[in-house]
């Protein structure tokens, strides 16, 4: 079974630039969540798609970040303009949506490094 | 709010020793899920183990094994035996049932096992 694909690996941008991360995930997974990952601390989520539909942006910093999930399958991320602190791994994961008082993982991509000079 | 801690920055230890990772967590909800994630050099995050708040039974998986303990907020993970494959970064996690399935992760812990 292929896992969650993420393209691409690595990104290098100056600031005020814009970027776009794709993600593809396990097929068959309805939920599908973008994760931050800043240099040395957890991932924290950005945004989760329940098919195409969001169900959390509360961490999304809405000015210069945007995801969409058009067709329930991959998504795509987008920063625009980037500024310094964006500069971290953003983490594509996906998950069969749980039952009730059961939760499934989450499997990750590889993810993208982004640098923001 | 969620939180989890791991303490243990970095920890070093030669092969075949025993390493104990340790996983303190925070939560008001009485229904939640915990889970391991190790991170290689690569960055693929990858699962290793789920446990809910109902179930306190500790857990061995080869090598691997975990003790839960309600009463201290403790999710430990042991490694026997560790080997080079084992050098990672370690994330515990948090999920409420009666929530949106966020994984809330604590800033993990690097391993590095010396030859």
């Amino acid at each position: 079974e292929a896992g969650v694909a993420q393209s691409p690996r690595y990104k290098i941008i100056e600031k005020r630039q814009s970027v776009a991360f794709w993600c593809n995930p396990i097929s068959g997974h309805a939920t599908l969540y973008w994760y931050q990952q800043i240099l040395g601390q957890g991932p924290k989520l950005l945004i989760q798609f329940q098919n195409n539909g969001v169900v959390d942006d509360s961490q999304l910093p809405k000015d210069r970040f945007s995801a969409e999930r058009l067709k329930g399958v991959d998504s795509t991320l987008k920063i625009q303009p980037a500024k310094l602190e964006d500069s971290a791994v953003y983490l594509c994961a996906s998950s069969i949506p749980r039952p009730t008082l059961f939760t499934y993982e989450q499997y990750f991509g590889p993810g993208t490094r982004l640098t923001v000079t | 709010a969620q939180k989890v801690t791991q303490a243990q920055t970095e920890i070093s230890v030669v092969e075949k020793e025993d390493v104990t990772l340790d996983c303190v967590y925070e939560t008001r909800d009485t229904t939640y899920y915990l889970f391991w994630y190790k991170q290689p050099p690569s960055g693929e995050l990858v699962f290793l183990i789920r446990r809910n708040s109902f179930d306190e039974q500790n857990e061995i998986s080869g090598r691997y094994s975990w003790n839960f303990q309600k009463s201290t907020s403790s999710f430990n993970f042991t490694i026997t035996a560790s080997q080079v494959v084992d050098s990672a970064v370690y994330f515990c996690a948090l999920t409420l049932v009666f929530g949106n399935e966020k994984l809330t992760f604590g800033t993990g812990t690097r391993l590095t096992i010396i030859p």
